[in-house]
């Protein structure tokens, strides 16, 4: 199965930052790659798809970048909403749904 | 409006075989290009996906799980159930069902979630 790795799993910034959050997947899935948005408590929320197209109602200062292994999500300008987890997830057609480990990104 | 909805035991003993139910409306699974799928996540750790059944009835699971789940569908009553078999208390978990669209490959929808406490 292919792995996804994130990477800081804790991110401390500042309201106004620009705060980048990678993941990278153990072989090539071409830029199948989604990110979400979790809160304390509550379902996970899709934020972009196929590595940079944002989900409807989305703001813009979230962007997704990448293909082949490795995959970035940029937001460009840190709002008090953002503090969240967020994650990373593949699907493919040979390939089972798996779920990168996470990455807190905290108040600093 | 698409909602999906977790139903099933908030405890279940170990050993003990977990049915979970997902309703859902706004949708048919019976249209190409959807799937509902099961993904759990252990208090304070990550989202792990378990199981996914899409419009054709063709079903895939977890790698690591495979040999203790079964997913089904009932179109008739908008419905997916998760069982999984033989019941641990690592398997205490929130239970999410979530839709997910080909080809956006990802799951755009989900339910709130149910905990799950598997203990004796």
């Amino acid at each position: 199965d292919i792995q996804m790795t994130q990477s800081p799993s804790t991110l401390s910034a500042s309201v106004g930052d620009r705060v980048i959050i990678t993941c990278r997947a153990s072989q090539s899935i071409s830029r199948w790659l989604a990110w979400y948005q979790q809160k304390p408590g509550k379902a996970p929320k899709l934020l972009i798809y196929k590595t940079s197209t944002l989900q409807s109602g989305v703001p813009s200062r979230f962007s997704g970048s990448g293909s082949g292994t490795e995959f970035t999500l940029t937001i460009s300008s840190l709002q008090p909403d953002d503090f969240a987890t967020y994650c990373c997830q593949h699907y493919g057609s040979f390939s089972p749904v798996t779920f990168g480990q996470g990455t807190k990104l905290e108040i600093k | 409006q698409v909602t999906l909805r977790e139903s099933g035991p908030a405890l279940v003993g170990p050993t003990q075989t977990l049915t979970l139910t997902c309703t859902f409306s706004g949708f048919s699974l019976t249209t190409s290009g959807l799937c509902v799928s099961w993904v759990r996540q252990p208090p304070g750790k990550a989202l792990e996906w378990l199981a996914l059944i899409d419009w054709d009835d063709d079903k895939y699971y977890s790698t690591s799980l495979k040999t203790r789940l079964t997913i089904s569908k009932d179109t008739s009553k908008n419905q997916v159930v998760l069982t999984m078999t033989n019941m641990d208390p690592v398997d205490t978990a929130t239970y999410y069902c979530a839709r997910l669209t080909v080809p956006t490959n990802a799951f755009d929808i989900w339910g709130q979630g149910t905990m799950v406490t598997v203990s004796p």
